[in-house]
């Protein structure tokens, strides 16, 4: 079964500066997705990125960005010109090609200080 | 934009009873999903549905669970004979394709 671990319960960033959130994960399988979800104090998950596994390119959108490292299978978030909004749970998600579960990681809390 | 919704918000119930929670996925999404985070815990997947029967379920989504889509577009899943553990928060998500679930805001469920 795959696993994903966040080892960071607990982050805190300045606004304006940049942040990176880690995630690692295990499997036996080659094609897989990732995915970073953003869970703000109002409790909705939200999609912030996803990386295709057969993609060596990095995804990125807007400030977020993706390290992607297949072999270390390691899947961290950097968040780029942080925002006071961008305080919120951040979740790492697995899914595998095979199937259309999530499973996910425990989750790293966000702050960012004014 | 379109959302996913749930009701209700906290629904509190007594030991042994069943509850029933509600979801309304967007509306041109096929498939839909269950998840629960219990306090303190991870997102867990319950079940995964698509075509009007259930697609994939985790060792969690037993006896006591079910789904149902009794209409267009409703999609609920009924715990029956509650217990003290199945307190938390359930989530629904509903996506077009396998890319991506979108996550309605939950529904707290205590067990008493």
């Amino acid at each position: 079964a795959q696993t994903v671990t966040q080892s960071q319960p607990e982050m805190s960033v300045q606004e304006a500066e940049t942040v990176t959130l880690s995630c690692t994960y295990d499997t036996s399988e080659s094609d897989y997705y990732l995915f970073w979800y953003k869970q703000p104090p109002s409790r909705q998950m939200i999609l912030v990125i996803r990386q295709e596994a057969y993609k060596q390119q990095n995804a990125t959108e807007n400030r977020f960005s993706v390290n992607f490292q297949k072999a270390a299978k390691s899947f961290s978030l950097k968040i780029s010109d942080s925002q006071l909004g961008d305080a919120a749970m951040y979740f790492c998600a697995y899914r595998s090609n095979a199937g259309n579960m999530l499973t996910f990681g425990g989750g790293t809390r966000l702050m960012v200080k004014p | 934009e379109p959302e996913v919704t749930q009701t209700p918000s906290h629904q509190v119930t007594q030991m042994g009873q069943e509850v029933i929670l509600r979801c309304v996925p967007i509306s041109n999404h096929l498939y839909f999903y269950w998840y629960r985070q219990i306090l303190g815990q991870k997102v867990e997947f319950l079940v995964s549905f698509y075509n009007n029967e259930i697609s994939e379920k985790s060792e969690i989504f037993d006896d006591q669970f079910s789904v149902e889509r009794p209409d267009g577009s409703n999609f609920t899943l009924k715990i029956r004979s509650t217990k003290l553990e199945d307190s938390a928060m359930y989530f629904c998500a509903s996506g077009q394709g396998y890319n991506e679930q979108f996550f309605g805001p939950g529904t707290r469920l205590t067990v008493l």
